[in-house]
């Protein structure tokens, strides 16, 4: 099975920084990555697809790089709305449709 | 509007059994394969089941393999997930998830609120 790690498992920010995560594979999965938002109580929501595509509704602030194993999600400027924890999965070989731990981004 | 609502869940003895369902509305179900995904306490997102549109097809993760089944009746818009021999290690938020895709690019575009299964004595 293909591993996924999210780093840093944490984070702490302000309104307005600019926040970048990151999500490695264990072995090659080209662009089948995919990044969820999680707030507690709420649904999962999809933000980015196929590593880099903005899912419909979602802000601009967001965006996905990355091919290969190596795969980064950055929030360009943080709005309180976006504290919550964020996770990579991949899609390239399933199942299993493995998820990373999670970074979990709080305010400072 | 899309909504799935997961119910079913509660609190059970170890090595019982629960049955969770998830209603689908506000698209055509019959055209998705879906999902069973769980979060348990103080933990991330793990994957559970899969079942593709027609119900003739499943996969499911290792740690559940032999004890949970997973099932759909399109004419009534409804997935299930049948829990057997529950373990501690089961306790969790239990999700479903619309699997859709763009090209190739698979993901799961649309998610319920979850419904909460504690196993314990």
């Amino acid at each position: 099975d293909i591993q996924m790690t999210q780093s840093p498992s944490s984070l702490s920010a302000s309104v307005g920084d600019r926040v970048t995560m990151t999500c490695r594979a264990s072995h090659y999965i080209s662009t089948y990555l995919n990044w969820y938002q999680h707030k507690p109580g709420k649904a999962p929501k999809l933000l980015i697809y196929a590593a880099s595509s903005l899912q419909s509704g979602v802000p601009s602030r967001f965006s996905g790089s990355g091919s290969g194993t190596d795969f980064t999600l950055t929030i360009s400027s943080l709005q309180p709305e976006d504290f919550a924890t964020y996770y990579c999965q991949q899609s390239f070989i399933t199942p299993p449709y493995t998820f990373g731990q999670g970074t979990k981004l709080d305010i400072k | 509007e899309e909504q799935l609502v997961e119910s079913g869940g509660g609190l059970v003895q170890p090595g019982g059994s629960l049955r969770l369902s998830c209603a689908a509305s506000g698209f055509t179900f019959s055209s998705y394969w879906m999902h069973w995904v769980r979060q348990a306490p103080g933990k991330g997102l793990e994957w559970v089941a899969r079942m593709n549109s027609d119900g003739n097809s499943r996969s499911y993760a290792d740690s559940v393999q032999g004890r949970f089944s997973i099932s759909r009746d399109n004419a009534k818009n409804t997935l299930y997930l049948e829990l057997n021999s529950l373990r501690d290690d089961d306790t969790a938020v239990y999700y479903c998830a619309r699997d859709s895709y763009t090209r190739s690019w698979y993901y799961f575009d649309f998610w319920g609120l979850g419904t909460p299964v504690t196993v314990s004595s």
